[in-house]
């Protein structure tokens, strides 16, 4: 089946700095990416919206100069967490539907973040 | 505006079966999905649904009304491994474009 890819999987950075986290469509070119965040025993809350060659769409209340999504290619999205705070420290999640996958969306492994 | 709501936990005996009730009020429906989720680790795509009816896959089988805005998940011979996180999400939007919005998940706990 198609995979998605996220790297890293476990990120530690110091308060105030920036840490970009990568999503790859490995066999299939994503049309769509979505970013997710999960706290620790709760659900998948959706960030933002990720249209190849477009601007990101950002959930209400997600603050897009705080998370800069880039989607510039049809395999590639990242998402970068800007001037971090221990507040951020989740777990990252990106999913990918392809332009010939029908309903399916495919997750990545997901990234975790901890902020110190 | 959107609200997913699904039973927070859920305990089942080895062997048995168990439903998972997820009830949905969006703006605009396209489907739903069931993911299964392990901690610590990405959701697993279970069943989509978009008419209404029942879907089986294995031991699993998702079921659909659209005019109650209501879905189940039905376990079946629970296994120890079933442990885990299960969600609903609904995709709004037409076509497939839309995005999914995932209910804050029912954690399923088997015991032997």
């Amino acid at each position: 089946g198609a995979v998605v890819s996220q790297h890293p999987s476990r990120v530690i950075c110091k308060s105030g700095t920036s840490v970009k986290i990568e999503c790859r469509s490995l066999d299939f070119q994503a049309t769509t990416m979505f970013w997710y965040r999960q706290f620790p025993k709760q659900s998948l809350m959706l960030m933002a919206t990720s249209n190849e060659g477009s601007k990101a769409t950002y959930e209400q209340g997600v603050e897009k100069d705080k998370f800069l999504i880039n989607h510039a290619s049809l395999t590639l999205s990242t998402l970068t967490v800007t001037s971090a705070h221990p507040e951020d420290s989740s777990f990252y999640i990106c999913s990918a539907r392809s332009r010939n996958s029908g309903n399916t969306i495919y997750f990545g492994e997901g990234s975790w973040l901890t902020v110190v | 505006g959107q609200n997913i709501d699904q039973p927070t936990e859920m305990t089942a005996t080895e062997g048995a079966i168990v439903q998972i009730n997820c009830t949905y009020q969006t703006s605009g429906f396209n489907g739903l999905f069931w993911y299964q989720q392990h901690a610590g680790e990405a959701p697993t795509f279970l069943s989509y649904n978009v008419l209404d009816g029942l879907e089986e896959k294995g031991r699993f089988s998702s079921f659909l009304s659209r005019s109650k805005g209501y879905s189940y998940l039905l376990l079946k011979e629970l296994q120890m491994k079933d442990s885990a996180s299960y969600l609903c999400a609904v995709r709004e939007g037409s076509g497939n474009t839309g995005k999914l919005i995932f209910g804050q998940g029912t954690t399923l706990q088997v015991k032997p």
